[in-house]
């Protein structure tokens, strides 16, 4: 069965770096989005990426997160200059058409220390 | 806001019993609610979904219910077993994100 796939499994950095994480969604997915998961709290969403750009975004998404599909497989997240906050598990998840099920990665665990 | 509510937060059975996890959201735009189990360090696996023009959907041990009106949706897990131990999320879709609940720690007790 088709996955989608997150690298690395485990970052960690300092604060001030950045960090890209990256994943692979599923190959004839269109839809695609980035969550985070706060160790112990819900899952949140961050980001929906579809046609080549951003669909919609969430508060905690500011200017410090980008998110690019540089070539036909790969989407990555961005965070230019990590927080302490910034700690989290990382999913990234891809659908067929907008209003379809999501199929989340394993996730990147971040720690910024 | 876009916010999904669950109730409640721990839920503790014993095997055998019934299990009810009830979710309500507040945006009337939201027409698909799936459900999704999270175990301990994995990444969040559909359970089972329902869209706005259904109002009941059940898969062997496992139903979700649909009230539109009222903005409430419900997971029923039937004859739960130890495996079924996990944290469980709702969701409501609103122009394809997610919007999260706070999780049900569900705990099957032998």
């Amino acid at each position: 069965e088709p996955e989608v796939t997150q690298t690395p499994s485990h970052q960690v950095t300092q604060m001030g770096q950045e960090v890209i994480l990256r994943c692979v969604p599923i190959s004839n997915h269109l839809y695609f989005y980035w969550y985070r998961q706060i160790l112990g709290q819900k899952v949140e969403f961050l980001v929906s990426f579809y046609n080549n750009e951003i669909s919609e975004k969430s508060e905690i998404f500011d200017d410090q997160f980008s998110v690019e599909r540089p070539d036909g497989s790969n989407f990555t997240l961005k965070i230019r200059s990590t927080k302490l906050e910034d700690s989290a598990m990382y999913f990234c998840a891809s659908s067929v058409t907008e209003e379809n099920i999501q199929y989340f990665g394993a996730g990147t665990r971040l720690s910024v220390l | 806001g876009e916010n999904v509510e669950q109730h409640p937060s721990t839920l503790s059975v014993q095997e055998g019993d019934s299990a009810v996890i009830k979710c309500t959201y507040s945006d009337s735009a939201s027409n698909y609610f799936p459900w999704y189990k999270q175990e301990l360090g994995k990444r969040p696996q559909l359970i089972i979904d329902i869209r706005s023009n259904v109002g009941e959907k059940k898969d062997q041990r496992i139903a979700v219910t649909l009230n539109k009106t009222a903005k409430h949706f419900s997971l029923h897990i039937t004859e739960t077993q130890p495996e079924d131990s996990a944290v469980y999320f709702c969701a409501a879709s609103i122009r394809g994100k997610l919007i999260f609940g706070q999780g049900t720690e569900l705990s099957v007790k032998p």
